[in-house]
């Protein structure tokens, strides 16, 4: 079963622009982590936030959580056409470290 | 920098054969994980290994197996390989069982074509 969903399964954006994506999960978590994936490759950890944080930035991403609603959003501010990847939220199960995805969202960022 | 290495970047099986795609970290990770890929499903965990010789099933371990004899390596084995096993498998390694507080690293990924 999935854990987390994002939301939305596609976004196509002009360069410059701002990207939001946004998981939802349905257990209780003590971490929410985010990927990325450029087509064809393995995974690369951008994010991780607590679950007693709500709010964390690094370099041009932010992150935010709400553990009332179960949420989570992903913000990539002034997008580069580099930007251009799958990103995925990922939680681990809080009792064995089994780290579930979400079916991930699909960023293309045109020149 | 960490390294997940995965023994074969493409690969293709005939039906029936016994497949294995090898996955090696240096990191003495305990946690070391298989997915598989495929479009419009995510990301789905096949099985997990929080210790040598410790496993536990993931959502899809229906017609694979895994072996974790040292901690380094973990195995994932396709006992008889299916046309529907045709998909990108993924390996990872990230923390141990008791500190969930840690990013995973992946491996480049097999693709794998059963014909």
């Amino acid at each position: 079963s999935q854990q987390g969903e994002e939301d939305p399964q596609a976004l196509s954006i002009q360069e410059g622009e701002n990207a939001t994506m946004n998981c939802s999960y349905k257990t209780s978590i003590n971490n929410l982590q985010w990927y990325r994936q450029n087509s064809g490759r393995g995974l690369v950890h951008l994010i991780l936030i607590r679950s007693n944080e709500r709010e964390k930035h690094s370099g041009r991403l932010r992150v935010t959580l709400d553990t009332s609603k179960k949420s989570s959003s992903l913000l990539i501010t002034a997008s580069r056409a580099a930007d251009t990847a799958s990103y995925f939220c990922a939680t681990p199960s809080s009792n064995t470290g089994k780290l579930i995805f979400g079916q991930g969202t699909t960023l293309q960022v045109k020149p | 920098d960490v390294k997940v290495t995965q023994s074969s970047r493409y690969l293709v099986k005939r039906t029936g054969e016994k497949v294995f795609l090898e996955c090696v970290q240096d990191m003495d990770h305990e946690n070391m994980f298989w997915y598989r890929q495929d479009p419009g499903l995510g990301l789905r965990l096949i099985y997990f290994s929080y210790d040598v010789k410790m496993k536990e099933k993931g959502d899809i371990p229906e017609g694979y197996s895994v072996s974790r004899e040292k901690k380094e390596r973990f195995s994932l084995i396709l006992e008889s390989a299916s046309t529907n096993q045709t998909s990108m498998y993924l390996c990872a390694s990230g923390g141990d069982r008791y500190i969930p507080n840690t990013e995973a690293f992946f491996g480049q990924g097999t693709r794998l074509t059963v014909v």
